[in-house]
């Protein structure tokens, strides 16, 4: 049974800081990995996609990679600001239908 | 293009009584999946159709159900609530199902939050 962990829960960076979020999972045979973004109470946005063959994808300010030998994806976002606040949350999609394993998010407070 | 949309945004019920929540996902996409959301739990999958078929199920009881019609709009039902379906309901469109060397992008709606009382 896939296990997605990230790491911490919660993290408080000053602005202009740059941010490394972390997520981990348990079973590397997998399609993809997507990191979203969630604002309190609202919908999921999908930030970055990466195929299972790729080992990073980059969408201006942010990089994700990927290593799936050791089950590891790292979203980075550089020089954050007060907008970058929110949940962020990795999610792998395994072979055979379209079912998303989610990790458990960390949520990001950048302090002006 | 528009995006997914969820129809209702909030719904109060109380124990024992049943719901039907709506998703209409983006033009041209046809496989439609649903999320639970709960602070307890996370996000959990609940079932994804393609083509009007359920293809995949996670593990929830047989109070929760759904369909999907021909134009790839979904519903989803819940029968007699229970305080602890309290959640916010997410659904997510994508074009194809998981396939194609995963390069499907799932998209998600604002979701529907349900209070049970």
């Amino acid at each position: 049974k896939q296990e997605v962990t990230q790491i911490p829960a919660a993290l408080s960076v000053p602005e202009g800081e740059n941010l490394v979020l972390n997520c981990s999972f348990t079973d590397s045979a997998i399609y993809n990995l997507q990191w979203f973004r969630q604002d309190p109470g609202k919908g999921l946005t999908s930030l970055l996609l990466i195929q299972s063959s790729q080992r990073e994808q980059t969408s201006g300010r942010l990089n994700a990679s990927l290593d799936k030998s050791s089950g590891r994806s790292t979203l980075y976002i550089a020089a954050s600001q007060p907008g970058d606040s929110a949940t962020y949350l990795c999610a792998v999609l395994k072979a055979a239908g379209n079912k998303l394993t989610f990790g458990g998010g960390t949520r990001v407070l950048v302090k002006p | 293009k528009a995006g997914v949309t969820q129809t209702p945004r909030y719904l109060i019920k109380t124990r024992g009584q049943q719901v039907t929540l709506s998703c209409s996902p983006i033009s041209g996409h046809r496989s439609v999946s649903w999320y639970q959301q709960t602070p307890g739990q996370g996000l959990q999958f609940l079932f994804e159709y393609f083509s009007e078929t359920q293809r995949n199920k996670g593990n929830f009881p047989g109070r929760f159900s759904g369909r999907q019609f021909s134009n790839s709009r979904s519903e989803m039902n819940v029968s007699t609530l229970e305080l602890g379906d309290s959640a916010l309901y997410l659904c997510a469109s994508s074009l194809h199902p998981g396939t194609s060397g995963g390069q499907e992008t799932q998209y998600f709606g604002p979701g529907t939050r349900l209070l049970v009382l």
